[in-house]
């Protein structure tokens, strides 16, 4: 079974600043890798996806995540914090023999001050 | 449609009777999954459907709840004698296939059993 670990349910970053959000999953098998956002009162998503090419992703609006195996981390990040960052991202795994449905962790919501 | 859609957006029912939640999937997408974000339990997964073949149920949560896809498009997720506790908000997603397709999330039904 898989499993993702989200470290800091809240984060609070002022516009500008780093974006760092952890997060570290356990697999038995290698897996896929994603992170979704969830803006207020709409679905998920996709932000990046981690599928065993470039340990190193880049997605939408600014952010990129490194797949670290021996620290089984895929924390994600952005240089510059803007406003329209505020909302809640969620890391995922999956793995292919299991028909790719998806794990998840807790969820981090971003607070973004001006 | 271009996108995955869902209805209703939000559903109001009281304990005991049976809701259905629809889910129309991207025009050619193989794959659909069910999931439920609810506060206690976060996000969790509870049932895939692939092309033709037998669906993964392993993520209902009881045998009140059931689902199935006619014509490996449209599906329903179906909810009897409704409990409290199955309040939530109820998402669905497609991807064009199991491999590493990415799944492409719908807005989601937010159903709450009074």
């Amino acid at each position: 079974a898989q499993s993702v670990t989200q470290l800091g349910s809240h984060v609070s970053v002022s516009e500008g600043a780093l974006v760092l959000l952890r997060c570290n999953y356990s697999s038995s098998v290698p897996p896929y890798l994603f992170w979704y956002v969830q803006y207020p009162n709409q679905g998920l998503q996709l932000l990046l996806k981690y599928t065993s090419a470039a340990t190193l992703v880049k997605g939408i609006n600014g952010f990129e995540a490194e797949f670290k195996k021996s620290e089984t981390s895929f924390h994600l990040t952005k240089p510059s914090a803007h406003m329209s960052d505020a909302a809640e991202y969620f890391c995922a795994v999956s793995v292919e023999a299991a028909g790719n449905k998806l794990t998840f962790g807790g969820g981090t919501r971003v607070l973004v001050k001006p | 449609g271009a996108g995955v859609s869902q209805s209703p957006s939000n559903k109001v029912t009281e304990k005991g009777k049976d809701v259905e939640l629809r889910c129309d999937p991207i025009s050619g997408h193989t794959a659909l999954y069910w999931y439920r974000q609810s506060l206690g339990q976060g996000l969790e997964f509870l049932i895939y459907f692939q092309g033709n073949s037998a669906p993964d149920k392993s993520g209902l949560p009881s045998d009140r709840f059931s689902a199935e896809r006619t014509g490996g498009s449209v599906s329903t997720l179906t909810i009897q004698r409704t409990q409290q506790e199955d309040s939530a908000v109820y998402l669905c997603a497609s991807s064009l296939e199991v491999g590493e397709g990415t799944q492409y999330f719908g807005p989601g039904t937010r159903l709450l059993v009074l």
